[in-house]
């Protein structure tokens, strides 16, 4: 069965400091992985996903690698400001149905 | 842009009772999905559906019921209420198939189960 794991499950940076998360998975049959950001007492919006045969995706200051024979995915995002502050999901993709296994989520808060 | 809406942002029900939580998506998605959410336990998918009339169970169907009828609504339905179904319960829509699907998140219902 499909494990997602993020850590850490929390972390606190002051603004402009560069932002790393992490995501790893157990096992590599993915279709695709998706990083999504949620804000408190909201849904969910998708901010990058990386196809299986991707190594990674970019969108403005946001950068995704995935390295699908380890199992782990990185969402970098540069220059961090106190908008960033949200819980990051990862979740990746395990049939062409829909099905996503989800990661618990990373809670990030960027202090002025 | 794609909207998915839940009927209700916050509801209380009392244990037993039957509790009916409605999704509307308004992009002709062919998917639909109910996840629940709980703290340290990310999202679990709860119910989908591929087309009209059908359903699959996710990994965690025990104790609730779907329907759809339309292909815009997908209904989640918790036949005996109990406590331990106290969560956030997410709806997502998909339009393709494959390596390309990605869901679109309604806002959520927080449901307390008194």
């Amino acid at each position: 069965k499909q494990e997602v794991t993020q850590i850490p499950a929390a972390l606190s940076v002051p603004e402009g400091e560069n932002l790393v998360l992490n995501c790893s998975f157990t096992d590599s049959a993915i279709y695709n992985l998706q990083w999504f950001r949620q804000d408190p007492g909201k849904g969910l919006t998708s901010l990058l996903l990386i196809q299986s045969s991707q190594r990674e995706q970019t969108s403005g200051r946001l950068n995704a690698s995935l390295d699908k024979s380890s199992g782990r995915s990185t969402l970098y995002i540069a220059a961090s400001q106190p908008g960033d502050s949200a819980t990051y999901l990862c979740a990746v993709l395990t049939d062409s149905w829909g099905k996503l296994q989800f990661g618990a989520g990373t809670q990030v808060v960027v202090t002025p | 842009d794609v909207k998915v809406t839940q009927s209700s942002r916050y509801l209380v029900k009392r244990t037993g009772e039957k509790v009916f939580l409605e999704c509307v998506q308004d992009m002709d998605h062919e998917n639909m999905f109910w996840y629940r959410q709980d703290p340290g336990l990310g999202l679990r998918l709860i119910y989908f559906s591929y087309d009209v009339k059908m359903k699959e169970k996710g990994d965690i169907p025990e104790g609730y019921s779907v329907s759809r009828e339309k292909k815009e609504r997908f209904s989640l339905i918790l036949e005996s209420a109990s406590t331990n179904q106290t969560s956030m319960y997410l709806c997502a829509s998909s339009l393709e198939r494959g390596s390309l699907q990605t869901q679109y998140f309604g806002p959520g219902t927080r449901l307390l189960v008194l």
